[in-house]
């Protein structure tokens, strides 16, 4: 089956620690995305990829990092500069113009 | 800057009443206009899209939507709303150009009561 698949489900943070959340797609996208979700506030872009080995920041990239090595690949590492990490976090992936993106299941970090 | 403005927060129907959720957009250029339902702890799920052309789309589970550019609008629709439509909805905007992230709106919960 063709989709995209985020791990794990359910992730919990000590204070000061790194945290990576795995996004996997075999939909032969280009792009891929990652959106933070929090309660009344929709979907917040914190990076993008249009192309492997290259990625921009969305509009709250503070306190987090990604690489693009693989095109079907674009992991999101929480870092302990991320003061308020607790939220659901979503990765999509598109072909781009307009196609309209796919989303993996969501990912819920809480900090402990 | 593009952005996209869902005007309510919470829109309570009957069950078999007809259903509207509003998204209004800005954009410099012209628009590719989707919307999204998400239900608890689940991602986000594909519904209809506006590319160009009939300003009337229609889309999955018997949604639909109007396209008003004069307005600059994007309003779901459904004739007779379900117990099982009770969601999250979210209308994004896309310019023409290339690759670009999705921006969406803050979302509309749908509530309907049987």
């Amino acid at each position: 089956d063709g989709g995209i698949t985020q791990s794990p489900k359910y992730l919990f943070r000590k204070e000061g620690q790194n945290v990576t959340l795995s996004c996997e797609q075999n939909l032969n996208h280009d792009a891929m995305y990652w959106y933070r979700q929090d309660p009344g506030q929709g979907l917040r872009l914190i990076y993008y990829s249009q192309i492997v080995n290259d990625f921009q920041k969305g509009d709250i990239a503070e306190g987090y990092s990604v690489s693009r090595e693989k095109k079907e690949s674009f992991p999101l590492t929480v870092t302990s500069a991320q003061k308020n990490p607790t939220a659901f976090y979503l990765c999509a992936s598109s072909s781009g113009g307009h196609t309209e993106a796919f989303f993996g299941q969501g990912t819920r970090l809480t900090v402990v | 800057a593009q952005s996209v403005a869902q005007p309510e927060d919470q829109v309570n129907v009957a069950e078999g009443n007809p259903l509207t959720v509003k998204c209004t957009y800005s954009v410099s250029g012209n628009p590719y206009l989707f919307w999204y339902v998400q239900y608890p702890n689940r991602g986000l799920q594909f519904l209809l899209k506006y590319i160009t052309g009939d300003n009337l789309v229609k889309g999955s589970y018997g949604f639909e939507a109007e396209f008003n550019k004069s307005q600059t609008s994007f309003h779901l629709k459904k004739p007779s709303a379900l117990v099982s439509d009770s969601a999250l909805y979210f209308c994004a905007v896309r310019t023409y150009s290339g690759n670009t992230p999705l921006v969406f709106g803050k979302g509309t919960r749908l509530s309907v009561i049987a």
